[in-house]
Parts: structure tokens; sequence; C-alpha cells
């Protein structure tokens, strides 16, 4: 079965500092994707990124980069000179190659406060 | 216009009163999904259909119905309401090729 993990339950920090939002996953499949999604106060469930398991390569996206290692088996994303706009509960999501349904798995979440 | 639409977004209804939630997509998506979030446990699915046909039970059916009237709409229906289950459902599409999930944008129910 899979798993995600995102022990970090709230963070807080001041605008413009950095922040590292980790994951961690359990499968057995040696092909999956991992995904991050984004739920600002309003609700909405807004799709970050996308990594399979065979692509890892860092990724950057303006002040969103994210660090994908399958030997520890995490997938942390991390916003540099973060901004109030970037509060929110940050999801990550693990999605099998297997099994009918592919569903994700989503963590907990990540509550991100960002103070001005 | 979001292409995964959900209605009602909002709900107050009384235990034991049947409600439905509906979806409708413009992605043409085969496969669409109702997840339920509740605080601290993430998203847990409710049931999926991969085609107008095909029905199934997710993590958490217990207590919820669904129908799949077209390819672009998916419904959810709670027969006989009941507290628990108040709490933010998603509406969720996913294409043939590629894994994506596309969520609507929730609709909070609320059971008293």
């Amino acid at each position: 079965a899979q798993k995600v993990t995102q022990a970090q339950t709230e963070i807080s920090v001041v605008e413009k500092e950095d922040v590292t939002l980790d994951c961690v996953y359990e499968t057995r499949d040696t092909t999956y994707y991992l995904f991050w999604y984004k739920q600002p106060p309003s609700g909405e469930l807004v799709f970050l990124i996308r990594r399979n398991s065979f692509d890892e390569q860092n990724e950057i996206s303006g002040r969103y980069s994210w660090n994908f290692q399958k030997s520890t088996s995490s997938f942390n994303f991390t916003i540099t000179a973060s901004q109030v706009v970037d509060s929110a509960v940050y999801f990550c999501a693990l999605s099998e190659s297997s099994g009918s349904a592919r569903q994700l798995t989503f963590g907990s979440g990540t509550q991100l406060t960002v103070l001005p | 216009d979001a292409d995964v639409t959900q209605t009602p977004r909002n709900r107050i209804t009384k235990t034991g009163k049947r409600i439905m939630l509906e979806c409708s997509q413009t992605k043409g998506h085969d496969r669409m999904y109702w997840y339920r979030q509740d605080p601290g446990l993430g998203l847990r699915l409710i049931y999926y259909s991969f085609d107008v046909k095909d029905i199934n039970k997710g993590e958490i059916s217990d207590g919820y119905s669904v129908s799949r009237q077209a390819q672009a709409k998916f419904s959810l229906s709670l027969e006989s309401a009941i507290p628990n289950q108040t709490a933010l459902y998603f509406c969720a599409t996913r294409g043939a090729v590629g894994n994506t999930i596309y969520f609507g944008e929730g609709s909070w129910l609320t059971v008293v």
C-alpha cells in the first residue's frame, strides 16, 4: 500500500524567508508519480507539479523548487523569498502506476503561514 | 470558467436529509473521482468512475452513493446525511493519458 507522510503540520515564516516543506512517501511500485497541490484559504486545490519516478531532476519554477530523491523516498518543496500570498495548506500526493484506480494518496498537508 | 465545476459550493443540511453534490467537467476526461477532506486527514477517496458504466468504491464509500449520468457528469449522494459527513468534498477528473488529477473548487457540506 502507498503512503505519504508530511511530518510538518504547521510552519510559520516571515516574509522573504525561504521555507522547505517535507514529503516522504512509501510505495512498492517502481513506476509512480508524485504531486504537490496548494490549497489557499478559499479552499480550492491548485495543481503545482507532477514528477514521475524516472525523472529525478530537480525542478525550479520561479520561486518554487522541488527536490526529488528516490534514495530517501522524499519529494521536498522549497519556496524561496516567501510571500504572504504563499500562505496555504500544501499537500504532497502519490499515484502508483499499477492498480485500477490510480487514485492519489494524499499526505495530511502542511499549513504554511507567511507573516508580513 | 472552471474546467471542473461543483454545485452547490456550500450547503447546510439537517441530519437524515438526502443531499446531492453535482460535478461537471469540460476537460473530456473519462475518469472522475469524489474525495472528502477532513482536517488533518488529507483527502480520502469515496468513489471513482472510469466511464459511464463503471463505478467503483473507494476508501470510504459507506453512507454515500454516486451516479455517472454522462461522461461529463458525476454526482455524489448522501441518502441520509449524518453530522460526521460534515466535510469539504472535491470532485476530480483525470484523462486516459497522463496522470495529473484536476480538482473542482470544492463543496462545503455541513450536516446539523
